[in-house]
């Protein structure tokens, strides 16, 4: 099975700064028939389903705000919000779709300073 | 437009089981996996299985093998998660999710809460 480890498991950000959010995977998930890393990030909200934020590593789901941004290849991703608004409270979770199980990092909560 | 709908919240006592439907509509049922994830009070996402809703095959994780039975009705679009022999662990928001490869349409998700 693919682990995947996020990191922080909490952070405090003042309005209008910046969050990082880091996952690393057990293995690549550079999916070779797509050349495309099979890794995705997820917001989730109390009382919502997860909601698809990035997939691909890097490419933004419609209707996402471009203060949200995704890198990273191979083993090592980040998610970034470039400035942090009210609603973007919530827990982050990175997911590689590579391969069977799927596996989701265990969250990255994110608060307002 | 694509629609998953789950059935909704159910109570049972400890050794029941749950049977949980997700109905999906605004494509071609046949054409895609659903998975199922679930999230216990205070943890992650914990991602449960599959099933080729094509098919009927299916994948389970590990942690779930012998206790978990998906199916699917496909003259109704309809995807099925049965778990058995329930303990207060599985007590759960279950979700199921259409595969485009990652998990773009979800449920709205279905509380199984078990409690004697």
């Amino acid at each position: 099975d693919i682990v995947m480890t996020q990191s922080p498991d909490s952070l405090a950000v003042s309005l209008g700064e910046r969050a990082t959010i880091n996952c690393k995977s057990s293995q690549s998930v550079l999916h070779s028939s797509t050349n495309q890393n099979h890794l995705a990030w997820f917001q989730k909200k109390p009382g919502q389903p997860p909601k698809l934020f990035i997939y691909g590593a890097s490419t933004r789901e419609s209707g996402v705000p471009d203060r949200f941004s995704g890198s990273g290849s191979g083993t090592d991703f980040t998610l970034t919000i470039s400035s942090l608004q009210a609603e973007d409270v919530a827990v982050y979770y990175c997911q590689q779709y590579h391969s069977l199980p799927r596996t989701f990092g265990q969250g990255t909560k994110v608060e307002i300073k | 437009q694509v629609q998953v709908v789950q059935s909704g919240a159910e109570v049972r006592k400890p050794g029941a089981s749950v049977k949980v439907s997700c109905k999906a509509s605004g494509y071609t049922f046949t054409d895609y996996h659903i998975h199922w994830v679930r999230q216990a009070p205070g943890q992650g996402l914990e991602w449960m299985g599959c099933i080729n809703a094509n098919s009927g095959a299916t994948a389970y994780a590990q942690k779930f093998q012998g206790r978990v039975t998906m199916t699917r009705d496909t003259s109704i679009t309809t995807a099925y998660m049965e778990l058995s022999r329930l303990t207060s662990d599985d007590t759960a928001v279950y979700y199921c999710a259409r595969e485009d490869w990652y998990f773009r349409f979800w449920g709205q998700g279905t509380l199984v809460a078990v409690s004697s």
